[in-house]
């Protein structure tokens, strides 16, 4: 089936450690995202990447980071020096205009 | 710059009843305007979009939303909801750049 594969669907980190989210997608789609979801605040965009090897920061970049290797994948590190990294953290591609999201990573630290 | 704001973040209705979701973004370039839907602990999903054309646009599931420029509004209609309509919609605004904004969501509550 085609999609968005986030991967994995519940994750824990101790506090100090990075950890890395997995977003996959085969539908061939050149632009994805990364958004984080807090209760009231609604989707904040943290990363975004219109072709493989290429990204932008969105609005709430620091503390994370992400690659683009392939057109495929778009991985996001949340690093220790992300204040307050729990969160529902929801990956996305693009094409024609709208967005298909994955089902989300709920990050919690420990 | 790009924003967009959902005037209400909460609106509870009864069955059968009309609803509408209030959305207004502002730009400074072409838009394109979504509103999703998402049920909890899941993904996002796409009710309607408009791009450019008819300013009425209609969607999945009997919704429907119209575009109007001069009040940079994007409002969110159906005649009729369903206790399945329950549910947080987020309107979204994107442009050329491929960025996209989104509103800080609406919780519809349908009761029986």
């Amino acid at each position: 089936d085609g999609g968005i594969t986030q991967s994995p669907k519940y994750l824990f980190r101790k506090e100090g450690q990075n950890v890395t989210l997995s977003c996959e997608q085969n539908l061939n789609h050149d632009a994805m995202y990364w958004y984080r979801q807090d209760p009231g605040q609604g989707l904040r965009l943290i990363y975004y990447s219109q072709i493989v090897n290429d990204f932008q920061k969105g609005d709430i970049a620091e503390g994370y980071s992400v690659s683009r290797e392939k057109k495929e994948s778009f991985p996001l590190t949340v690093t220790s020096a992300q204040k307050n990294p729990t969160a529902f953290y929801l990956c996305a591609s693009s094409f024609g205009g709208a967005a298909f999201f994955g089902q989300g990573t709920r990050l919690t630290v420990v | 710059a790009q924003s967009v704001t959902q005037l209400d973040s909460q609106v509870p209705v009864f069955e059968e009843a009309p609803v509408e979701l209030r959305c207004n973004y502002s730009s400074s370039v072409s838009v394109y305007l979504f509103w999703y839907v998402q049920y909890p602990n899941q993904g996002l999903q796409l009710l309607l979009k408009y791009l450019s054309g008819s300013t009425l646009v209609k969607g999945i599931n009997g919704f429907e939303a119209e575009f109007n420029k001069s009040q940079t509004s994007f409002h969110l209609r159906k005649p009729s909801v369903h206790i399945s309509d329950t549910a947080e919609y987020f309107c979204a605004v994107g442009g050329s750049n491929y960025k996209l904004t989104f509103g800080k969501g609406t919780l519809l509550t349908v009761n029986p």
